[in-house]
C-alpha cells in the first residue's frame, strides 16, 4: 500500500530536549516536504527536498533541521525545541513540487 | 514569495445547496493549483487540481475554475452532502518547488 509514515504520532516533551520526527515513503517519490499546521494559519511549509542530499527552506524554517540521505526518508529535527513549536506536523511526498502531494497521518508535538 | 488568501474562513450551507470557496494568489508564475480536503483528525487529501493551461476542471460534484489574469481560482461543490463537511485548503505552487497553502475554509453541511 502506498503510504507516508510518520513517527511518533504524538509527543509531549520539554523545552530544549532534542527530538526527531521520522518520515518514510514507499512510492519512490523524489520530492518530500514538512509542514506545520496551526489554527487559522493553514499549512505552512518548513523545509522541502527535491532529491537525495538536496534540501531547501520553506516559509517557516527557523528552529528546524532536515536531512535527506536516502530517497525514502526525510526526518525533521528540532535541536532545541521551544513552546512556539507546539503544533501538528505533516510530512508529504510527491514526484515533484507541482504534483499531488501524499500526506502522512501527522505528528502532534507539545513542547512544555 | 507566493501569498495565497482564501475566503471565506467558515461556510455553512444546507444539504443539497452549492458551496463556493475562493482563493487569490500573488505570483503570476504559479502554474499548479490543488485543493485538499481535511476531515477532522485526518490528513489532508487531494480532491482536485488544475494547471494554468486550462480554465476549468470537473470531477462529479466538484469543479475548479481558474482565472490567471485576475490570479484567482475557486472550488465549487454542488449538491452538498453531510460528508462534504471538512476543512478545505487551496494551494499554489512557487516555481514548481513548493506549495503555498491558503488559511483554510471550514465547510459545514447541515442535514
Amino acid at each position: 500500500e502506498a503510504q507516508v509514515t510518520q513517527n511518533p504520532r504524538y509527543l509531549i516533551t520539554v523545552t530544549g530536549k532534542k527530538l526527531t520526527v521520522t518520515c518514510s515513503q514507499n512510492m519512490n517519490h523524489e520530492y518530500m516536504s514538512w509542514y506545520r499546521q496551526d489554527p487559522g494559519l493553514g499549512l505552512r511549509q518548513i523545509y522541502y527536498s527535491m532529491n537525495v542530499e538536496v534540501t531547501d527552506k520553506g516559509d517557516v524554517p527557523e528552529g528546524y533541521k532536515v536531512s535527506r540521505k536516502e530517497k525514502r526518508n526525510f526526518p525533521l529535527i528540532l535541536e532545541s525545541p521551544s513552546p512556539n513549536q507546539t503544533s501538528l506536523y505533516f510530512c508529504a511526498s510527491s514526484f515533484s513540487g507541482n504534483q499531488p502531494q501524499h500526506f502522512g497521518d501527522g505528528t502532534r508535538l507539545s513542547i512544555l | 514569495g507566493e501569498n495565497v488568501e482564501q475566503h471565506p474562513s467558515t461556510l455553512s450551507v444546507q444539504e443539497g445547496d452549492s458551496a463556493v470557496i475562493k482563493c487569490t494568489y500573488s505570483d503570476s508564475a504559479s502554474n499548479y493549483f490543488p485543493w485538499y480536503k481535511q476531515e477532522l483528525g485526518k490528513r489532508p487529501q487531494l480532491i482536485i487540481d488544475i494547471r494554468s493551461n486550462v480554465g476549468e476542471k470537473k470531477d462529479q460534484r466538484i469543479a475548479v475554475t481558474l482565472n490567471k489574469t485576475a490570479k484567482h481560482f475557486s472550488l465549487h461543490i454542488t449538491e452538498t452532502q453531510p460528508e462534504d463537511s471538512a476543512v478545505y485548503f487551496c494551494a499554489a505552487d512557487n516555481a514548481g518547488n513548493m506549495l503555498t497553502f491558503g488559511g483554510g475554509t471550514r465547510l459545514m453541511v447541515k442535514p
